[in-house]
């Protein structure tokens, strides 16, 4: 069964653009999740969809967004970029919406300059 | 709120020596925890989780991990590593009706030869 997968791997902005990023989980796995992992913040929890919705959201500013579709696959969107914003985002897939482990993907890596 | 801390943010071993990171949880709930490891450039790896029944758990890779609720602890054992087991560890929960996972800042281990 292939795992998550996350396009593009990598991934160079320039401040003030916007970038989306894609998801597709584990086939079977309807919930996904985005985090974004920086050396100084660690690991940080953006959002989680299921079915289309989103079930939970982190203390990110309203510039990130995210939607799921029907196959469930999901994408996720930051506008006006800020250097901030340079990170590894991480999608992790599960079952179904606060079921078990979460697997993830191998992540984007996003540059803003 | 639910909150990790992994006490050592690097532990240094030569190889075939054992090993224990550790992580300590708050949480007000019934708490799901979860290892996960990250090599270099890549996204995270479930080693080992904790859901329910025996407090030892054993994951891939030869580690195992111990739930210990007075304690609020879960540390993470190996017996004996190898140059390959050199990568970030994570410990995370979950629980509760928000099923968001909650990260520790992870353990950088390094195994010399």
């Amino acid at each position: 069964k292939a795992g998550v997968t996350q396009t593009p791997r990598y991934l160079i902005k320039t401040r003030g653009q916007q970038v989306t990023l894609s998801c597709s989980p584990i086939s079977g796995h309807r919930s996904v999740s985005w985090y974004q992992q920086t050396p100084g913040q660690g690991l940080q929890f953006l959002f989680e969809y299921f079915s289309e919705t989103q079930r939970n959201k982190g203390n990110f500013p309203g510039r990130f967004s995210g939607r799921q579709f029907s196959n469930s696959r999901s994408e996720m969107n930051v506008s006006t970029l800020e250097l901030g914003d340079s990170a590894l985002y991480l999608c992790a897939s599960s079952l179904a919406f606060g079921v078990g482990e979460q697997y993830f993907g191998p992540g984007t890596r996003l540059t803003v300059t | 709120a639910q909150s990790v801390t992994q006490l050592d943010s690097q532990v240094p071993v030569f190889e075939e020596a054992p090993v224990e990171l550790r992580c300590n949880y708050s949480s007000s709930v019934s708490v799901y925890l979860f290892w996960y490891v990250q090599y270099p450039n890549q996204g995270l790896q479930l080693l080992l989780k904790y859901l329910s029944g025996s407090t030892l758990v054993k994951g891939i890779n030869g580690f195992e991990a111990e739930f210990n609720k007075s304690q609020t602890s879960f540390h993470l054992r190996k017996p004996s590593v190898h140059i390959s087991d050199t990568a970030e560890y994570f410990c995370a929960v979950t629980g509760g009706s928000n099923y968001k996972l909650t990260f520790g800042k992870g353990t950088l281990l390094t195994v010399n030869p």
